[in-house]
């Protein structure tokens, strides 16, 4: 089972910043990435590493780590920001891709 | 940007083996991880494991024991064989290109999933 832990919704009024979070103690040394998935799509990586964004993924998604805590943010919401989050990181095997968190759905107002 | 593509029998008979092959175009295998990923219907993510262009592998411990995964590197594929499936094994099976650097991994392309539907 999973040992990254997220809530699995949350809500945010369109244009303001919303932060979406992902525990567990591998993230005290271990990076998370991100990930989106809308309805009936593939997964889209957003963040990996220290706050690394692949082209084209616009630059209101941020991510930070603090603790056991691993935050993507989301600056100025937009409605099609509308989706399900996953985050991953490494599992207690040492796997770097080994567990994904139970994904939040985001839902803006 | 390297494009996936999954293909394989969307119709698996409980206790029988399930077969996806993944089509890589458009990039090399050289250098990355090649993963498979799966979602139950209204579920979260599953690792299932990945293997390096050179054949080394890692699986998920809950499924090792029923999983292989290859690579040919001569026809730019790679597949996943997973025996003994029961019904929890329905989900749609992604394959992605990962890659691994000290402190973090990631999937930075998928392809668009196939539903996999173990039933008799």
């Amino acid at each position: 089972s999973s040992e990254l832990t997220q809530d699995p919704t949350v809500s945010v009024a369109l244009g303001q910043t919303v932060r979406i979070t992902c525990q567990g103690d591998s993230l005290r040394r271990y990076y998370a990435s991100w990930y989106q998935q809308k309805p009936g799509q593939a997964p889209l990586l957003l963040i990996y590493g220290n706050n690394n964004r692949p082209l084209g993924i616009p630059d209101r998604f941020s991510g930070s780590t603090s603790g056991n805590t691993a935050s993507l943010t989301i600056t100025g919401t937009q409605a099609e920001d509308e989706a399900d989050y996953y985050c991953n990181s490494r599992d207690s095997n040492g796997n770097l891709l080994g567990d994904f968190g139970g994904g939040t759905k985001l839902t803006v107002l | 940007q390297v494009h996936l593509e999954e293909s394989g029998p969307r119709l698996v008979k409980p206790s029988e083996t399930l077969s996806l092959a993944c089509s890589v175009s458009d990039g090399s295998l050289s250098g990355y991880y090649w993963s498979w990923v799966r979602q139950p219907p209204g579920k979260g993510l599953e690792y299932i494991g990945d293997i390096y262009y050179s054949g080394s592998t890692n699986y998920n411990p809950s499924l090792k024991s029923r999983v292989t995964i290859s690579v040919d590197t001569s026809t730019n594929q790679f597949s996943l064989n997973m025996n003994s499936v029961t019904a929890a094994d329905t989900a749609i099976y992604y394959c992605a290109r990962a890659d691994r650097s000290g402190w973090y991994g990631y999937f930075d392309n998928w392809g668009r999933g196939t539903l996999v539907t173990v039933s008799s």
